[in-house]
């Protein structure tokens, strides 16, 4: 069973770039949840993708978008990066957008300067 | 308040002590309830999933009383490798999708 993969897994950006981010779903999982984790929090939901559509959303901007393709693999996109973007960026799949544990790929480190 | 409320950190503890976690959340008609374990610039990793009956795994018991809004962790015989971050974390309907909403994370040291 392959588990969920991140890449890259660091990155360093400067203010007003763009990234993508992208994560491939443990295989078997359908759903992918994206979550920004930032120094000493724990991670805040950015959103869901299901079936290849967005299935809900936290507080973020419209400037962090993502998309799902149909072997659920997912990317994540910030737009006009910001300081404050500096964090840690999870993904995490599940079998189904329900109450289903999910389960996290390491991580891409993402800083801004 | 915070949707999800966990003990403030750090605890050291020696090996060997037992040691127990509390979170509390705040939204009623959340539906699943879990622990996990994060270490040091790792990824958060699922450490029990958490029912009303109260579960157990090994060295770790989980609690859950859903008529306080309350959730516990009870760790037994720490060990050295037990040292890590302990997330609570809700599941729950909101923002148009089920999603999991965690706590900020009690850091646990054991001290040899």
């Amino acid at each position: 069973e392959t588990g969920v993969t991140q890449s890259p897994t660091h990155l360093i950006k400067t203010r007003g770039q763009q990234v993508t981010l992208r994560c491939s779903s443990q295989s078997g999982h359908n759903t992918v949840s994206w979550y920004q984790q930032a120094l000493g929090q724990g991670p805040q939901f950015i959103f869901q993708y299901y079936r290849e559509e967005e299935n809900g959303r936290g507080n973020f901007p419209p400037r962090f978008s993502g998309l799902q393709f149909p072997n659920y693999s997912s990317e994540l996109n910030v737009n006009a990066l910001e300081l404050d973007d500096s964090a840690l960026y999870l993904c995490a799949s599940s079998l189904a957008p329900s109450n289903q544990p999910q389960h996290f790929g390491d991580g891409t480190r993402l800083s801004i300067l | 308040r915070k949707e999800v409320e966990q003990d403030p950190g750090p605890f050291n503890v020696p090996e060997g002590a037992t040691v127990a976690f509390n979170c509390t959340y705040s939204n009623s008609a959340s539906q699943s309830f879990f622990w996990y374990r994060q270490d040091c610039r790792k990824e958060p990793k699922l450490l029990m999933s958490v029912y009303s009956s109260g579960n157990e795994d090994g060295r770790f018991t989980a609690q859950l009383n859903r008529a306080s809004q309350y959730i516990s962790l009870l760790i037994r015989d720490s060990k050295l490798s037990d040292s890590a971050t302990y997330l609570c974390v809700v599941g729950g309907s909101g923002a148009g999708s089920y999603q999991l909403t965690f706590g900020k994370g009690t850091k646990l040291s054991v001290i040899p």
